[in-house]
């Protein structure tokens, strides 16, 4: 079956470092990968989305890659800052009406 | 544009009652979609919808119902509410045009709890 891993462990950064989160998938042919923020007691809110025959995409501090090959994405988030704190979700999809969501993962920066 | 919004925030349920969670958008987005998540994991897809009048089931649908009768509304039926239903539930829309294909835009999330 279909399968999204992102780091179980929450991930502890100090301020101005990159932090580098992952995601992994098996039995899946994604045609775009995403990425989402998420705060307690909020809904997700969208970051990043890149395509399969993409390999990297930036916007601001976030860079985003995705290697088909391997199928994985990684997600930096390069001079971090404490409002960076957050839990990351991980999405694939093949089709609008197709997604899935990873776990995710809890970063939290320190000062 | 208010964007997607969820009605309750909050409910407590009883064992065997029923609820339906409302969700609507104006962006006029064609896809719809329910979410739960449970804590410290991710978010299950229970029902989408890629146009009014046209729903499918997603990964867990057992113990809900849906409709889409106009593009802006996408209702969740609870009926016979059990304990394994408490959760967040999160609706979400998309479309296949800008600014990002497919990119989902969602509601505060709902808070239920069956006892």
């Amino acid at each position: 079956s279909q399968k999204i891993e992102q780091n179980s462990e929450a991930l502890n950064i100090q301020e101005g470092k990159t932090a580098t989160l992952t995601c992994n998938y098996t039995n899946y042919s994604p045609a775009y990968l995403q990425w989402y923020r998420q705060d307690p007691g909020r809904g997700p809110v969208f970051l990043l989305l890149i395509r399969e025959n993409e390999k990297e995409k930036r916007k601001e501090r976030l860079k985003v890659t995705f290697d088909t090959t391997l199928k994985q994405s990684l997600f930096h988030i390069t001079a971090s800052q404490p409002a960076d704190s957050a839990t990351y979700l991980c999405a694939l999809s093949s089709s609008a009406s197709k997604i899935i969501f990873g776990s995710g993962t809890r970063l939290s920066i320190r000062p | 544009n208010a964007g997607v919004t969820q009605t309750p925030k909050f409910r407590i349920l009883k064992i065997g009652q029923s609820m339906t969670l409302q969700c609507a958008q104006d962006m006029n987005h064609n896809y719809m979609y329910w979410y739960r998540q449970d804590p410290g994991m991710g978010l299950k897809l229970i029902y989408y919808s890629v146009g009014a009048g046209i729903t499918d089931k997603g990964e867990v649908p057992n113990g809900y119902n849906v409709s889409r009768s106009t593009t802006e509304d996408f209702p969740l039926r609870l009926e016979l509410a059990a304990p394994s239903q408490t959760s967040v539930y999160f609706c979400a829309s998309s479309s296949q045009g800008s600014p990002t294909p497919y990119e989902q835009y969602f509601g505060p999330g709902t808070r239920l709890t069956v006892t």
